[in-house]
């Protein structure tokens, strides 16, 4: 089977560094990505790790080891709108398993 | 603006009703997926179709149903619909069906089960 796990909340302050993890077990793997999900809004995609390493993208990035089946997301300079949810997501097969979500709270 | 578009916005119907979602993907997407998100979940996997074929299904009811038209828009049918149902309905596009493409998000449509 195929599931992914992310910590439930997570809070920081503005201008801070947070990091949001991901683990997955899957006997299929082709690669991680992150979406961002506003209340009310539609998953927006930030990126996305087929290989182990770290993929940079402005204030974001996300990092993979697939080893370890585990990834993260690095948020720096966190800003209030970033508060939000972050969902890792990976394909397993032609199915599309996202996991279920971390709530981030920025704080002035 | 992702370029994906859903119809209706908003549905209010009764149990053991039918609706019908509607699905525009971005131009030159052939790739159609849908979800459901239910208050406070994550977004569960129903089923993808690719140029008119399905090509992948995950939890999707048997009371669920979803084509792709020669047009490439899709629609959801959701029948004998339970209060369970009540959820938000994304669909989403992508240029081809291989792994990692980025998924371009309608804005969703709102199903309310009374």
């Amino acid at each position: 089977g195929q599931s992914l796990e992310q910590p439930s909340e997570v809070t920081a302050v503005e201008g801070a560094i947070v990091q949001i993890n991901c683990t997955y077990q899957t006997s299929g793997f082709y690669g991680l990505s992150w979406y961002q999900q506003h209340d009310g809004g539609a998953p927006t995609f930030l990126s996305y790790n087929a290989l182990d390493g770290l993929e940079e993208t402005g204030r974001f990035s996300s990092f993979l080891s697939r080893s370890d089946s585990y990834g993260y997301l690095l948020l720096q300079e966190l800003q209030m709108k970033d508060s939000a949810s972050y969902f890792c997501a990976h394909n397993y097969g032609q199915n599309f398993v996202f996991g279920p979500g971390t709530r981030l709270s920025v704080l002035p | 603006d992702s370029g994906v578009t859903q119809t209706p916005k908003h549905l209010i119907t009764a149990t053991g009703q039918r609706v019908t979602l509607r699905c525009s993907p971005r131009s030159g997407d052939l790739s159609v997926y849908w979800y459901q998100q239910s208050l406070d979940q994550g977004l569960q996997f129903l089923i993808q179709y690719y140029n008119g074929e399905e090509r992948a299904k995950g939890n999707i009811l048997e009371r669920f149903s979803a084509q792709q038209f020669p047009d490439l828009h899709s629609e959801l049918n959701l029948s004998s619909l339970e209060l369970g149902d009540s959820a938000l309905y994304f669909c989403a596009s992508t240029k081809t069906s291989g792994s990692g493409n980025e998924q371009f998000f309608g804005p969703g449509t709102r199903l309310t089960v009374l």
